[in-house]
């Protein structure tokens, strides 16, 4: 079973601007989340989509907003582009119906640099 | 108080010996604990799930939860250079329905 895949693996952006992430969860995983990782803050919680539904939202400004479609594919945009963005930002997938052990798997990442 | 603190190290363990890595985490409705390892420029790769006090073995691998204590701890038996990572201790909130990472402790294995 493909892992969880995310596009692209790097990318350059300048102060101001706006970026898009995508996210493609394993096969049958219904439950999305996005998370920031910084080497000062560690990994932190963004937020996580179900059938296409915010279901819970960290402590992050308005500017970061994602959604899922109805092939569980998820992306993230972040807008008007800020130095501290720079970051890797990691989607992980989850089975997120009954039976589910909680239990995430993480894409290889989309590391943003930004200038 | 983090809600789930791990000793960022770097911690530096023979080869061979035994590696020890500790969590705390402050909610006591915690029920899903996970130890992630991640190399460096690498994404968080799962190790273990635990769910019940006691000791879950996997290979060179233990994890213990002592949910009296809100504690968790990650043994790694015969450490082999290729253990040299960060390992991030993971508590899943059901409440607030949210995975959440401590710091990461840095281990290094020296041969």
């Amino acid at each position: 079973k493909a892992g969880v895949t995310q596009t692209p693996r790097y990318l350059i952006k300048t102060r101001g601007q706006q970026v898009t992430l995508s996210c493609s969860p394993i096969s049958g995983h219904r439950s999305v989340s996005w998370y920031q990782q910084t080497p000062g803050q560690g990994l932190q919680f963004l937020f996580e989509y179900f059938s296409e539904t915010q279901r819970n939202k960290g402590n992050f400004p308005g500017r970061f907003s994602g959604r899922q479609f109805s092939n569980s594919r998820s992306e993230m945009n972040v807008s008007t582009l800020e130095l501290g963005d720079s970051a890797l930002y990691l989607c992980a997938s989850r089975l997120g119906v009954a039976g589910d052990t909680d239990t995430q798997y993480f894409g290889p990442g989309t590391r943003l640099t930004v200038l | 108080q983090k809600e789930v603190e791990q000793n960022s190290g770097p911690l530096s363990v023979p080869e061979g010996a035994i590696a020890s890595l500790n969590c705390t985490y402050s909610d006591r409705g915690s029920q899903s604990f996970f130890w992630y390892r991640q190399y460096s420029g690498k994404s968080p790769e799962l190790i273990m799930f635990i769910y019940s006090n006691g000791d879950k073995e996997d290979g060179r691998f233990t994890a213990q939860l002592n949910k009296a204590s809100q504690y968790v701890s990650l043994l790694i038996r015969d450490s082999q250079p290729s253990d040299s990572a960060t390992y991030l201790c993971a508590v899943y909130h059901q409440g607030a329905q949210k995975l959440v990472f401590g710091q990461g402790t840095r281990l290094t294995i020296n041969p």
